[in-house]
């Protein structure tokens, strides 16, 4: 069974540019949700996809969006990027149940924006 | 609306000696309890997790927390550690809310360990 994948692994933007972020869930997986990682603001919640709904969203600005296909993948937007938006993103899938599921996660994206 | 506190953002520990890994969270509802870990350049994987029962719960390669409801909290602890421990440890929450589970993650504690 697959895991999650997250392309690309590396990404350097330049300041001003928008980028696209891809995440394939586990197969079977509907639950999708997006994490940002620095080392100053430790791991922070983006959104959450579910049958290609947002459910719930963290406090970022509007800069940052998603979306969610049929097949349960998933694509995050940064548009207008700030040096601050540098950071590794984390893309995790879970399935969905009634009692507690294990979040399985991407290796993934090292952004850099210079 | 749910909570995780991981109060220390890195803790220092030599090699063999025990460590404890605090984690608080706050709650309306019933919750589920986990602790991953993430190795550097790589994503979080799960370490271990309470659901129910036994309110001690333990991993593979000796790592244990405990869920303290009373206290609201499900410290991680590990009588010895090892180089290979080295790494970062988020505790994260789960409760069935308005029709679907929620999860919370704390913010990251970082163990490294001083041979």
């Amino acid at each position: 069974k697959a895991g999650v994948t997250q392309t690309p692994r590396y990404l350097i933007k330049t300041r001003g540019q928008q980028v696209t972020l891809s995440c394939s869930p586990i197969s079977g997986h509907r639950s999708v949700s997006w994490y940002q990682q620095t080392p100053g603001q430790g791991l922070q919640f983006l959104f959450e996809y579910f049958s290609e709904t947002q459910r719930n969203k963290g406090n970022f600005p509007g800069r940052f969006s998603g979306r969610q296909f049929s097949n349960s993948r998933s694509e995050m937007n940064v548009s207008t990027l700030e040096l601050g938006d540098s950071a590794l993103y984390l893309c995790a899938s879970t399935l969905e149940g009634s009692g507690g599921t294990e979040a399985f996660f991407g290796q993934g994206t090292r952004l850099t924006v210079v | 609306a749910q909570s995780v506190t991981q109060l220390d953002s890195q803790v220092p520990v030599f090699e063999e000696a025990p460590v404890e890994l605090r984690c608080n969270y706050s709650s309306s509802v019933s919750v589920y309890l986990f602790w991953y870990v993430q190795y550097p350049n790589q994503g979080l994987q799960l370490l271990l997790k309470y659901l129910s029962g036994s309110t001690l719960v333990e991993s593979i390669n000796g790592f244990e927390a405990e869920f303290n409801k009373s206290q609201t909290s499900f410290h991680l602890r590990k009588p010895s550690v090892h180089i290979s421990d080295t790494a970062e440890y988020f505790c994260a929450v789960n409760s069935n809310s308005g029709g679907y589970q929620k999860v919370t993650f704390g913010t990251g504690t970082k163990l490294q360990v001083i041979p």
